[in-house]
């Protein structure tokens, strides 16, 4: 059964760096998502991707991220400058057909700011 | 905008009892409606959902919910849980179709044997 896949599963990061999160969504799928889980809190929208722009971000979506879709197959999230509350889970999702409304998760990325 | 209450941060039940999780939502649009379910460690899995149509749907591991627009609920029940349900669930809910999803604060489900 296809999947989101995310990698890596845990990165650690010094404040200040620069840290890559990659997803390769499901093959065939228009709608791409990053969300957050902050440790004991509910999951938050950061962004959606569709048609090669962002289609709409949240308030937590500032300057300091971006996303990309370099190619047919990987989604990246860039955080520029990281900070200590950047720590959190990050989660990649997509979405098929316009009618479906499903998104699909992946098993997303632990990410530590020291 | 939408927004969705889940009632309960914690529900425990002994196995082979009923299961009820709680969900409310507010929504200005038609809502589609989505339960997720993620297990230790895991990401989230899409239990069932809400669109349109029968109000009532089913979904994974036996797992239904029956929309009301009237209380504006969306509760997830399983009529006689199992060991494998203990995990944390997710009420979510979008406005139009493929549109970001606004999750509840979630509900931890403890199992006693």
């Amino acid at each position: 059964e296809p999947e989101v896949t995310q990698t890596p599963s845990h990165q650690v990061t010094q404040m200040g760096q620069e840290v890559i999160l990659r997803c390769v969504p499901i093959s065939n799928h228009l709608y791409f998502y990053w969300y957050r889980q902050i440790l004991g809190q509910k999951v938050e929208f950061l962004v959606s991707f569709y048609n090669n722009e962002i289609s709409e971000k949240s308030e937590i979506f500032d300057d300091q991220f971006s996303v990309e879709r370099p190619d047919g197959s990987n989604f990246t999230l860039k955080i520029r400058s990281t900070k200590l509350e950047d720590s959190a889970m990050y989660f990649c999702a997509s979405g098929g057909q316009a009618s479906s409304y499903e998104q699909y998760f992946g098993p997303g990325t632990r990410l530590t700011v020291t | 905008a939408q927004s969705v209450t889940q009632l309960g941060s914690h529900v425990s039940v002994s196995e082979g009892a009923l299961v009820l999780l709680r969900c409310n939502y507010s929504s200005s649009v038609p809502p589609y409606l989505f339960w997720y379910v993620q297990y230790p460690n895991q990401g989230l899995q899409l239990l069932l959902k809400y669109t349109t149509g029968a109000t009532l749907v089913k979904g994974i591991n036996g797992f239904e919910a029956e929309f009301k627009k009237s209380e504006t609920s969306f509760h997830l029940t399983k009529p006689s849980a199992h060991m494998s349900d203990a995990a944390e669930y997710f009420c979510a809910v979008s406005g139009f179709g493929n549109e970001k999803l606004t999750f509840g604060t979630g509900t931890r489900l403890t199992i006693i044997p």
